[in-house]
């Protein structure tokens, strides 16, 4: 089966700085790949979702790649603020729309001012 | 803006209790889902739903059992809650490509 694998249960960073986050998955590439945010005691948020044919995609201080070949998608947030502490999680669509996501586990990220 | 909402956000039960999670989505989605997330293991998928009157087994469930006569009606249920059963719950909802969670139940079984 499908396993995906957040390389860091936590990451902390300088206020300002780029944080960049791993999402790794085994076996078959996913027809998409998204990623959440999720703030203590909350459920999850969409934040981006970019397809297998695409490299890269980016929204605002956001931008995520994915690497087929290496099976692996990059999350980065550039100029980081201590707002963007929270966790974050990569989620694999194997099939768009049609099985249920497979999610990590996530990423706990702090920011420090 | 879709909208899912949970009937509870805490909730307090005894060992051997019947539960009712209900979860309602606003959007006309098919899709809805059920998670539990616990420290360190995640989102695990306990059961999910692609139609009125279907429902499917995720990962995990035993224990439990679900319900949707409608469509935007979502039940998770507890037939008798057990301490391990102590988790923070989460509905989703999916219409398309974008997955939606409602805020969460954070349910303690004593």
């Amino acid at each position: 089966s499908q396993k995906i694998e957040q390389n860091s249960e936590a990451l902390n960073i300088q206020e300002g700085k780029t944080a960049t986050l791993t999402c790794n998955y085994t076996n078959y590439s996913p027809a998409y790949l998204q990623w959440y945010r999720q703030d203590p005691g909350r459920g999850p948020v969409f934040l981006l979702l970019i397809r297998e044919n695409e490299k890269e995609k980016r929204k605002e201080r956001l931008k995520v790649t994915f690497d087929t070949t290496l099976k692996q998608s990059l999350f980065h947030i550039t100029a980081s603020q201590p707002a963007d502490s929270a966790t974050y999680l990569c989620a694999l669509d194997m099939s768009r729309g049609n099985t249920p996501l497979v999610f990590g586990k996530g990423t706990r990220l702090s920011v420090i001012a | 803006d879709v909208k899912v909402t949970q009937s509870s956000r805490y909730l307090v039960k005894r060992t051997g209790e019947k539960v009712f999670l209900e979860c309602v989505q606003d959007m006309d989605h098919e899709n809805m889902f059920w998670y539990r997330q616990d420290p360190g293991l995640g989102l695990r998928l306990i059961y999910f739903s692609y139609d009125v009157k279907m429902k499917e087994k995720g990962d995990i469930p035993e224990g439990y059992s679900v319900s949707r006569e409608k469509k935007e009606r979502f039940s998770l249920i507890l037939e008798s809650a057990s301490t391990n059963q102590t988790s923070m719950y989460l509905c989703a909802s999916r219409g398309g490509e974008t997955q939606y969670f409602g805020p969460g139940t954070r349910l303690l079984v004593l």
